[in-house]
């Protein structure tokens, strides 16, 4: 069985904070995706990461893939109510996705 | 551009009735298509997966079956609901292990 973790499980902050969610694998996956999930709806990829060591940039989210591939974090910088939602890390394997059990963020204006 | 539909949104089923969740891809071929379920505010848990018409495979054992007819087309189905069925499910594609599209899902409650 292939296992993500994701910590904390919670998270609740003011706006403006700044916050870091983890992922934890105990497998090395060929690439490993963000996505972000709001209530009653699918989830949305945010990135993919491939390479250990690699560090993407999405405007205010800074996602870090670890050197051996098996763990990866997400930093928001000055959260928005906006950002609120479930976060889920997954990793990705001979045409399967493997998704951790996810952060659920509220951050309160 | 590639779509994703998947319904119905809600659903709500006796106990021991059939269930049948109908999900199609448009502006793609040949895709990767998958059934997840979800509780509520946890991770996705992979129930089926295919890569072909015909060609199914599952990743947990339960009173679910799934099948794909058509290259665009993945359907969800049981004979019997259970109680523990009750789950939010979504349908999702993908051309790589890179990314996976989903869609709206469907939020099923047994009673």
């Amino acid at each position: 069985t292939q296992l993500l973790e994701q910590s904390p499980q919670f998270l609740s902050i003011q706006e403006g904070e700044n916050l870091t969610v983890y992922c934890n694998s105990s497998s090395v996956f060929s690439s490993l995706q963000w996505y972000r999930q709001e209530p009653g709806e699918g989830p949305v990829l945010l990135v993919t990461v491939v390479t250990g060591g690699e560090v993407k940039k999405l405007k205010r989210l800074t996602f870090q893939f670890g050197d051996a591939r098996k763990d990866s974090s997400l930093h928001i910088t000055a959260a928005q109510p906006g950002d609120t939602g479930l976060y889920l890390c997954a990793g990705g394997d001979f045409n399967k996705f493997y998704f951790g059990s996810g952060t659920k963020l509220n951050v309160k204006p | 551009s590639q779509t994703i539909h998947q319904w119905p949104a809600t659903l709500v089923q006796p106990v021991g009735s059939p269930l049948s969740l109908e999900c199609t891809v448009e502006g793609t071929s040949n895709p990767n298509l998958y059934w997840y379920r979800q509780a509520a505010g946890r991770g996705l848990q992979l129930l089926f997966y295919s890569v072909g018409i015909g060609q199914i495979s599952s990743e947990v054992p339960q009173n679910l079956s799934a099948s794909r007819p058509q290259d665009r087309q993945f359907i969800l189905s049981s004979k019997k609901l259970l109680l523990s069925d009750s789950g939010f499910y979504l349908c999702a594609w993908s051309a790589s292990d890179r990314e996976a599209f989903f869609g709206q899902g469907t939020r099923l409650t047994v009673v």
